[in-house]
C-alpha cells in the first residue's frame, strides 16, 4: 500500500540558509499535517491543510511557510535557518479534516550547522 | 495545551503488563495512541472517539473516559517488539471542522528479555 512520502530524507544546511521539505500524502487523503520533533522530544504540531487551505496553525515560526498544492502534496519552506531548527520533520496525512487516523511519513532529518 | 502522560518511563520483563495514562484539561473529541521507535515515524495504534469507549489491538487495548478527559493504554503480556515511545494524542472538542492533534510528552517503554 502507498504510504506518505517525504523528501529529502536528510538535509544539511548552514545558518541563514533556506530549506524546502516536500510531502506527498497517501492517494485520496486530503489533509496534511506537519510536525517538528527535536531529539528526545514529542512531535510538535506546526501546521495543517485541508483541501488545499490552511486548516490549523500551531507553533510554526514566522520564518516558515507552507502550502498544499492542487495535487495535495505539501511543501514546508524554511528561511533564515537557525541552529534550533535542527530536528526531524514529519508529515502526516489523513482523509477528512477531523484528525482521523494519521499516517506519518518517514520524516526529513534537518541539520543546521 | 499538551496532554499529560504518565509514567515518563517504564521497564518491563517480557510477559509483564503495563498501563500508560493520558489526561487533558480540555474537553476532547478523540484520543489517539501512537508508538514510535527511535528514528522512525510514529505508528498509529488506535483512536477512541466516544466516552467510555474501549478498543483493542492484539494485546494492546485502550479506554477513554470522556467525563474525566482521560485515556489509558493497556499492554498485556508484553513482547520485546512493544519497546518504544508511546504517545497519546488528543483532539480538542471545538467549533468548526478543523482538528489539531496534540501529542503528549511520551512514555518510554522498554521490554527486557
Amino acid at each position: 500500500a502507498a504510504g506518505v512520502i517525504q523528501s529529502p530524507r536528510h538535509l544539511i544546511k548552514e545558518k541563514r540558509e533556506t530549506a524546502t521539505l516536500k510531502c506527498y500524502p497517501i492517494p485520496r487523503h486530503d489533509t496534511v499535517y506537519w510536525y517538528q520533533q527535536g531529539p528526545g522530544q514529542d512531535p510538535q504540531f506546526l501546521i495543517s491543510f485541508y483541501e488545499k487551505m490552511q486548516s490549523d496553525k500551531g507553533s510554526i515560526p514566522d520564518r516558515f511557510s507552507a502550502q498544499q498544492f492542487s495535487d495535495y502534496h505539501s511543501e514546508l519552506n524554511m528561511s533564515s535557518l537557525e541552529l534550533g531548527d535542527s530536528a526531524l520533520y514529519f508529515c502526516a496525512s489523513s482523509f477528512g479534516s477531523g484528525a482521523e487516523k494519521l499516517f506519518f511519513g518517514s520524516g526529513t532529518q534537518l541539520s543546521v550547522l | 495545551q499538551q496532554p499529560v502522560q504518565s509514567p515518563q518511563a517504564v521497564i518491563l520483563r517480557e510477559g509483564e503488563d503495563a498501563v500508560i495514562n493520558c489526561s487533558s484539561s480540555k474537553a476532547l473529541y478523540s484520543v489517539h495512541w501512537y508508538r514510535q521507535k527511535h528514528g522512525e515515524a510514529p505508528v498509529f495504534l488506535m483512536i477512541l472517539l466516544k466516552g467510555g469507549e474501549q478498543k483493542g489491538h492484539e494485546k494492546i487495548s485502550a479506554s477513554f473516559n470522556e467525563k474525566k478527559q482521560q485515556s489509558s493504554l493497556y499492554l498485556t503480556a508484553s513482547q520485546l517488539s512493544y519497546s518504544g515511545t508511546y504517545f497519546c494524542g488528543t483532539v480538542a472538542l471545538m467549533a468548526g471542522s478543523a482538528r489539531q492533534l496534540t501529542f503528549g510528552s511520551g512514555t518510554q517503554l522498554t521490554v527486557l528479555p
